[in-house]
Parts: C-alpha cells; sequence; structure tokens
C-alpha cells in the first residue's frame, strides 16, 4: 500500500528566503512517480514537480527542486527566494507502478510567507 | 482545451436528498479521477477509470455512492441518500494515461456539496 507522510501542519517563510516542506513515503514497490501539487486560498489543485522513481537527478521547475533521497524515501519540496504569492497548502502525492495509476495525497503543509 | 470542467461548483442540499456531480475531462485524457477533500486535509481518493472502465473503488466510498463514465468521456459521481458527512469538496482530476512517465493528474475547481 501507497502512503504518503507530511509532519509540517504549517510553516513560515520570510519573503526572498528559501524553504523546505517535507515529505516522506512508503511504498514497496521499485516504480513510482512523486508530485507537488500547490492550493492556494481559491481552491484550484496545481501541479508543481514530478519526480520518476529511475530519474538519476532531481527534479526541478524554476523556484521549485525536489530533493529526492530514495534510500531514506524522501522527496521534499525546496522553494527559493520565497514570495507572498507562494502563500498556500503545498501536498506531497504518490502514484503507483506501471498501469496501477492511483494517486495518493498527504495531508498537506500550510504555507505563509511573512513581508 | 478548457482544462476539467466540474458542475455544479456549488451544491447545497437536504440530508437524505440524492445529489449527482459532472466532469468533464481534458479530451485526450483516458484516465478520470475523483477525489474528496474536506477542510485542512488532503485529497482522498475515491475512483478511477481508465477509459470507460473503473479500475479501481476506495473502500472509503459507501454503497451510496457511485460513479460511471459511460463513454470513456465525462463522469458522473452521484451519492444518494446524503448525510452531513458527506459535506466536501469532491474533486474530478484527468490524466493522459500513459504506463510509463509523469502522468500529471490535471484538477477541475471541484464541486462543494454542503448537505444540512
Amino acid at each position: 500500500a501507497q502512503k504518503i507522510t507530511q509532519t509540517q501542519p504549517g510553516m513560515f517563510v520570510q519573503e526572498k528566503e528559501a524553504v523546505t516542506l517535507d515529505c516522506t513515503y512508503d511504498t514497496s514497490d521499485p516504480s513510482y512517480g512523486l508530485f507537488w501539487y500547490k492550493q492556494p486560498s481559491s481552491g484550484e489543485m496545481i501541479f508543481l514537480i514530478y519526480q520518476g522513481s529511475y530519474d538519476q537527478q532531481n527534479a526541478t521547475e524554476g523556484r521549485y527542486s525536489l530533493n529526492f533521497q530514495k534510500a531514506r524515501k524522501s522527496a521534499n519540496l525546496v522553494i527559493s527566494a520565497s514570495q507572498l504569492g507562494d502563500s498556500a497548502m503545498y501536498f506531497c502525492a504518490m502514484r503507483g507502478p506501471g498501469g496501477y495509476q492511483k494517486v495518493t495525497f498527504g495531508t498537506g503543509t500550510k504555507l505563509q510567507v511573512i513581508p | 482545451d478548457t482544462g476539467v470542467s466540474q458542475d455544479p461548483r456549488h451544491k447545497i442540499t437536504k440530508r437524505g436528498q440524492n445529489v449527482t456531480f459532472r466532469c468533464d475531462p481534458i479530451s485526450e485524457h483516458n484516465r478520470l479521477y475523483w477525489y474528496r477533500q474536506t477542510l485542512g486535509q488532503g485529497p482522498e481518493f475515491l475512483t478511477y477509470f481508465q477509459n470507460e472502465a473503473q479500475l479501481e473503488k476506495s473502500r472509503l466510498l459507501s454503497d451510496r455512492f457511485s460513479a460511471e463514465r459511460p463513454k470513456g468521456s465525462f463522469s458522473t459521481l452521484e451519492i444518494q441518500r446524503t448525510e452531513q458527512g458527506d459535506s466536501a469538496m469532491y474533486l474530478c482530476a484527468s490524466s493522459v494515461g500513459h504506463n510509463s512517465g509523469a502522468n500529471v493528474l490535471t484538477f477541475g475547481a471541484g464541486s462543494r456539496l454542503t448537505v444540512l
């Protein structure tokens, strides 16, 4: 069974600083994918970044990077140069292998960027 | 491409009534997912379809819930005899459905259900 754990209910970060949001996962499958989504107060789920379990390099998308440590089963999101618009809920998610495409979400971390 | 559409956006109903939500996925996406999200929580998986086949249904889903995707395009989620505990945001998402690659889920804006 897949499981995603986000242990930080809330985080604060100063504007322009970097912040790391933690995510650990549990799966027995060697093939899986990891995602981060952002959910602003308006409610829409916005895809940020993806990491495949066989990807050799950590994923990066603009100010977002994913610190993937496979042996530790962690997939932390790093946001550099935080902006006020980054204030939102952030969810880590995992999908299963191959044709088994169920996507499981963590409980989320609420990030607040302080001016 | 207008993204994933959900209808209605808001539904208020009395306990015991039936409600139906509709989801229109991105046209070239063959996988469609339903999730439920309550305040302050992550989306909980309900069910997913590949084309018209319902491949998995969560054990969280009681037999009052049913989902269909009759022609592999739009999907409906029906809740019969609603209870106050059904109050939540119901999210639909779709993805391309390759067996490799990211298969990023694209979400709709959600349908918010309030059961009085």
